[in-house]
């Protein structure tokens, strides 16, 4: 089975902080995803990358970085975390379009809150 | 662009019982994928059942069918003999080159 592992189910921070997010695949997967899930608004889209060193903005880049040195493991980063990006985090991966299976799989979550 | 609408922010079911959840969607696309995905109070994303938009047969998964209409870019779920388990947010998606998902739809079981 695919396995999407996150660093950490909760997290709080601090106003001003650096954050960084951990996703790790075992599944040799080329896509990554990072979304952030608030009530009513569903996943809305970070940031996503196609290959390794490759990144592409989403939807709500703003605020956050991305980091894929290692093609299992894909990095977001919040320079300076506020208290506005206290949120869900899920980070999934998939196989290219062509590449048969095209569903995403997710991680747990990690639940942060930025105080 | 393309987006994905679910318009039922919360249903419930009664135990026993069926329950369709419903889902458009615009693409400009002709070849995608549609997926619902179930996320229960853990968190984690499970996936229901996936439609490939080529196919013109519904996908069926034991409990869990879908109606997929291409014209009409509708993609419902339907939910037969409803479980407590069954009890999640549902999320439909679409994926061409990237993934989108609807905001969900919070699904309540009744004893």
């Amino acid at each position: 089975d695919v396995k999407v592992t996150q660093s950490s189910r909760y997290l709080v921070k601090r106003t001003g902080e650096k954050v960084f997010l951990e996703c790790v695949q075992d599944m040799d997967h080329e896509n990554m995803f990072w979304y952030r899930q608030d009530p009513g608004l569903g996943l809305r889209l970070i940031y996503f990358s196609y290959d390794v060193k490759m990144k592409e903005k989403g939807d709500i880049p703003e605020g956050y970085s991305v980091s894929r040195e290692k093609k299992e493991r894909f990095s977001l980063i919040l320079e300076s975390a506020s208290t506005n990006q206290t949120s869900m985090y899920l980070c999934a991966s998939s196989l290219p379009r062509q590449g048969g299976r095209t569903e995403a799989f997710f991680g747990q979550g990690t639940r942060l809150t930025v105080v | 662009a393309q987006t994905v609408t679910q318009s039922q922010p919360e249903m419930s079911v009664q135990e026993a019982e069926t329950v369709t959840l419903s889902c458009t969607y615009d693409t400009s696309e002709s070849d995608y994928y549609l997926f619902w995905y179930k996320q229960p109070p853990s968190r984690q994303m499970i996936l229901v059942i996936r439609q490939e938009a080529y196919k013109q047969q519904n996908a069926t998964e034991n409990r869990f069918s879908v109606n997929f209409q291409k014209a009409a870019k509708s993609f419902s779920l339907k939910i037969s003999d409803s479980q407590l388990g069954d009890a999640a947010m549902y999320f439909c998606a679409y994926t061409g080159n990237q993934f989108y998902f609807g905001t969900g739809t919070s699904l309540t079981v009744i004893p």
